[in-house]
């Protein structure tokens, strides 16, 4: 259980630039999360996936976010048009069904965004 | 909706004593759980510890306990013997409980310093 990766670690950009992040879950987690968090501030839920069906998505993400996880196994977050509050830690989480009434979201290190 | 309230921004104790940090949240949801995650700093998040709300029983981990009063909706975190490694923002989450995949609701966390 090598536990959640995400790529990359650091990411600085320029506004207007497109940007695309990774997560990859625990093997065999079927739930992904993907939350931004903000200096400061807990994370906020952005968007979630069961298997490869995107079953929620947060009213923080504007129509310039868009995320996939195409096969079921990792996902992508990309980020259209970037904009100076995108600035934030985006962090990926998974997760696999629960058993005896117990779920437990894993984090990623997650992948810092600065937009100047 | 669910909030998570922290009011607590910032606490410190010495090493080898006891600290509580404290958690309110609101919600109409009778089944939920509650977490308390800890982010060390430049590290990613784990978690502490977890509770179910239909148990009544307190969950313990170690050095950690909680405090569950369901109908006050309080869940504060105790950490005895403190150590320096407990250093870190420490966020208390509250999760749905539901048949598919819940997203976490986070509170603007308490940074705790631990010192010698």
């Amino acid at each position: 259980d090598t536990g959640v990766s995400q790529d990359p670690r650091h990411k600085i950009t320029k506004r207007g630039q497109n940007v695309t992040f990774r997560c990859d879950p625990i093997s065999e987690h079927n739930r992904l999360y993907w939350y931004r968090q903000t200096l400061g501030q807990g994370p906020e839920f952005l968007t979630y996936f069961q298997n490869e069906a995107q079953l929620e998505k947060s009213r923080l993400l504007s129509d310039r976010f868009s995320a996939e996880r195409p096969k079921g196994s990792f996902s992508t977050l990309e980020i259209q048009r970037t904009e100076q509050g995108d600035s934030a830690m985006y962090l990926c989480a998974s997760s696999s069904p629960p058993t005896n009434h117990q779920e437990t979201q894993y984090f990623g290190p997650g992948t810092r965004l600065l937009v100047l | 909706a669910q909030t998570v309230t922290q009011s607590q921004p910032e606490m410190s104790v010495q090493e080898a004593e006891t600290v509580t940090l404290s958690c309110t949240y609101d919600t109409s949801e009778s089944n939920y759980y509650l977490f308390w995650y800890k982010q060390p700093p430049s590290r990613q998040m784990i978690l502490v510890i977890r509770q179910e709300a239909y148990k009544q029983q307190n969950a313990t981990e170690n050095r950690f306990s909680v405090n569950f009063q369901k109908a006050a909706k309080s869940f504060s975190l105790k950490i005895s013997d403190s150590q320096l490694g407990d250093t870190a923002m420490y966020f208390c989450a509250f999760m749905k409980l539901t048949g598919t995949a819940s997203k976490l609701t986070f509170g603007t966390g308490t940074r705790l310093q631990v010192t010698l």
